[in-house]
């Protein structure tokens, strides 16, 4: 079974300062890692996606994750951040041996970007 | 708007009444998965359907809750008999078919509200 943990609910920043959102998983297997971002009252854009190859990866919007498999991490970072930036966050993983990409989800943390 | 539709947008039931949640999958997907967002919660997983196929339903609770993706027409998740418990945001999203490596892209949800 495959679970996702993001250890900060919120997560407080001033503009233009660097942000990471972490995220660790646990799976017996490999897996696909994502970066979700939900606006108020919106569905879910993805942001960035691990599949296979380079560790760092860049996404839209300035963001960028490492994929760190010793430590089973994914975290999410943005060198500057901007009021717009504020929303949720969420950590996501699927199984690469299934023949679909059913998603588990961490709880999300709440980016809040302040002047 | 060519993205994933869902309505209705907001859905006020009395308890005991019936929920109809309908998801439009984007133009040229044919796999279309449900999730539940309960307050301050993470996705959860509920149902995975090809046209006319149920693949993976281990996220449904066992009674009240069905789902479907007719041949022609949106996907229904339908919930009989609501209680307060099903007051959560329904998200739909869709993929072209293919395996995990397929990013999920996601409606605006659903707003399900029990009084």
């Amino acid at each position: 079974a495959q679970s996702v943990t993001q250890l900060d609910s919120q997560v407080p920043v001033f503009e233009e300062a660097p942000v990471e959102l972490r995220c660790n998983y646990s799976s017996s297997v490999s897996v696909y890692l994502f970066w979700y971002v939900q606006y108020p009252n919106q569905g879910l854009q993805l942001l960035l996606k691990y599949l296979s190859g380079s560790t760092l990866v860049k996404g839209i919007n300035g963001f960028e994750a490492e994929f760190n498999k010793s430590q089973t991490s994914f975290h999410l970072r943005k060198p500057s951040v901007h009021i717009s930036d504020t929303a949720e966050y969420f950590c996501a993983v699927s199984d690469p041996n299934s023949g679909y990409s059913t998603l588990t989800f961490g709880k999300g943390t709440m980016l809040l970007v302040s002047p | 708007n060519a993205g994933v539709m869902q309505n209705p947008r907001h859905l006020v039931r009395r308890r005991g009444q019936e929920a109809r949640l309908r998801c439009s999958p984007m133009k040229g997907h044919s796999h279309v998965y449900w999730y539940r967002q309960l307050p301050e919660e993470g996705l959860k997983f509920m149902v995975y359907l090809q046209k006319e196929n149920i693949i993976d339903e281990s996220g449904m609770p066992k009674e009240r809750f069905s789902a479907e993706f007719p041949k022609e027409g949106p996907s229904i998740l339908r919930i009989q008999q609501v209680v307060r418990g099903d007051s959560a945001a329904y998200f739909c999203a869709s993929s072209p078919p293919s395996g995990a490596d397929q990013p999920q892209h996601f409606g605006d949800g659903t707003r399900l509200s029990i009084l």
